[in-house]
């Protein structure tokens, strides 16, 4: 049974450039969430679906973000124009139920 | 709002011995779940222990297990037995009423040999 994964681990990027985050969730899961946690800080929720469905953004998700899960399997998050404050470690995770699995995270650094 | 406090930013323990860290939370939910997890450093979140606040009995996971007082809002973690591999962040975290899990800022656990 493999666990969450995510890719790629580790980004740098320019400000102002895009930058693509992908998510494959545990298989059997049918849930899939993206938060966003910066130093000293504990996650912070972004968004969440329900196989293909987003049903549920945080206003933290501005319109610079966007997140896709096109056939209710991996998923992924977009964010354009980078700015400095989108430095962070960006986390999946999946459930089938009420216990939320974590993937190892992709950290953001923007220049 | 829902919030998740942790009132301890660090704690440290002896190897072989118990420690507490603390939690406190608020919802307006009447059902709803309590979770805490992991974090080693540079490593991902991993699932300590869970509780469904519908139920009275407290949960255990091996050494692990929690104080969990409804009516005080409190959610609190004990570790006993204290091993060099427990040292990390510890995040505590509520969902209720949606899917979303609210953390709070963790507890630095520090594990002295």
């Amino acid at each position: 049974d493999t666990g969450v994964s995510q890719n790629p681990r580790h980004k740098i990027t320019k400000r102002g450039q895009n930058v693509t985050f992908r998510c494959d969730p545990i298989s059997e899961h049918n849930r899939l969430y993206w938060y966003r946690q910066t130093l000293g800080q504990g996650p912070e929720f972004l968004t969440y679906f329900q196989n293909e469905a987003q049903l549920e953004k945080s206003r933290l998700l501005s319109d610079r973000f966007s997140a896709e899960r096109p056939k209710g399997s991996f998923s992924t998050l977009e964010i354009q124009r980078t700015e400095q404050g989108d430095s962070a470690m960006y986390l999946c995770a999946s459930s089938l139920s009420d216990t939320q699995y974590f993937g190892p995270g992709t950290r953001l650094t923007v220049l | 709002a829902q919030t998740v406090t942790q009132s301890q930013p660090e704690m440290s323990v002896q190897e072989a011995e118990t420690v507490t860290l603390s939690c406190t939370y608020d919802t307006s939910e009447s059902d709803y779940y309590l979770f805490w997890y992991k974090q080693p450093p540079s490593r991902q979140m991993i699932l300590v222990i869970r509780q469904e606040a519908y139920k009275q009995q407290n949960a255990t996971e091996n050494r692990f297990s929690v104080n969990f007082q409804k009516a005080a809002k409190s959610f609190s973690l004990k570790i006993s037995d204290s091993q060099l591999g427990d040292a990390a962040m510890y995040f505590c975290a509520l969902q209720g009423g949606s899917e979303k899990l609210v953390f709070g800022k963790g507890t630095k656990l520090t594990v002295n040999p």
